[in-house]
């Protein structure tokens, strides 16, 4: 199995600029998630998905959207690229566990990306 | 706010000696805990979680151990190996819910030869 797979792995953009990350997981998982990481610090929830269809708000959310049409898709879109959201981007996603236990969470390999 | 803090942001052993990394954590309500391993360029990899219901977890070469009183958390790895370098983080959530991850800022943990 692939895991989790992120793409593109790095990229450039210019201010005001829009891109979308790609995520996708073919483990099945119900819940996936979005994750920025600024130099030197822990991870920080953008948005969740809690299967198809569903998705809510993480801590940090302002300036992305997200969409969750399919079990194994979860893309991050960002509308108007600012300074402030250079940073690396990780996706992860977990199964959903029985009986109300957690399942950890799994990682892709993270998209860097430059705003200049 | 809820936070999960480190006390040591770095951390350097002898290879083969034993190392532990160390993790408060303030939300009361906090039920589940994750360590994950972060290598260069790479995201986080799961090492070992364990529930509020339990005091220790081992796994292969590693331990944690969850003290609920004091609220705190913490990574034992033996025998230590080069591959063992990397940052690790703890993370705290009320599992409750759609498990929303809370990390600290991590440790960097270095081997040396």
């Amino acid at each position: 199995n692939a895991g989790v797979t992120q793409t593109p792995k790095f990229r450039i953009l210019k201010i005001g600029q829009s891109m979308t990350l790609q995520c996708t997981q073919d483990m099945n998982h119900n819940y996936m998630y979005w994750y920025r990481q600024d130099p030197g610090m822990g991870l920080k929830l953008i948005y969740y998905s809690v299967g198809a269809g569903i998705t809510d708000k993480g801590e940090v959310p302002n300036g992305y959207n997200v969409s969750r049409s399919t079990t194994e898709d979860f893309p991050l879109r960002l509308e108007l690229a600012a300074p402030s959201q250079t940073s690396v981007y990780f996706c992860a996603s977990r199964n959903k566990g029985q009986f109300g236990s957690n399942q950890p969470q799994h990682f892709g390999d993270g998209t860097r990306l430059s705003i200049l | 706010g809820e936070s999960v803090g480190l006390h040591l942001p770095t951390l350097s052993v002898q290879e083969g000696d034993n190392s532990i990394i160390n993790c408060a954590y303030s939300n009361s309500a906090s039920d589940y805990f994750i360590w994950y391993k972060q290598e260069s360029g790479k995201g986080p990899q799961f090492i070992i979680d364990i529930r509020s219901n339990m005091d220790k977890r081992q796994g292969q070469r590693v331990t944690v151990l969850l003290n609920k009183t004091v609220k705190h958390l913490s990574l034992q790895i033996a025998a230590t190996q080069p591959g063992d370098s990397a940052v690790y983080f703890c993370a705290e959530n009320d599992w409750r819910g759609a498990q929303k991850l809370v990390f600290g800022q991590g440790t960097r943990l270095t081997i040396n030869p």
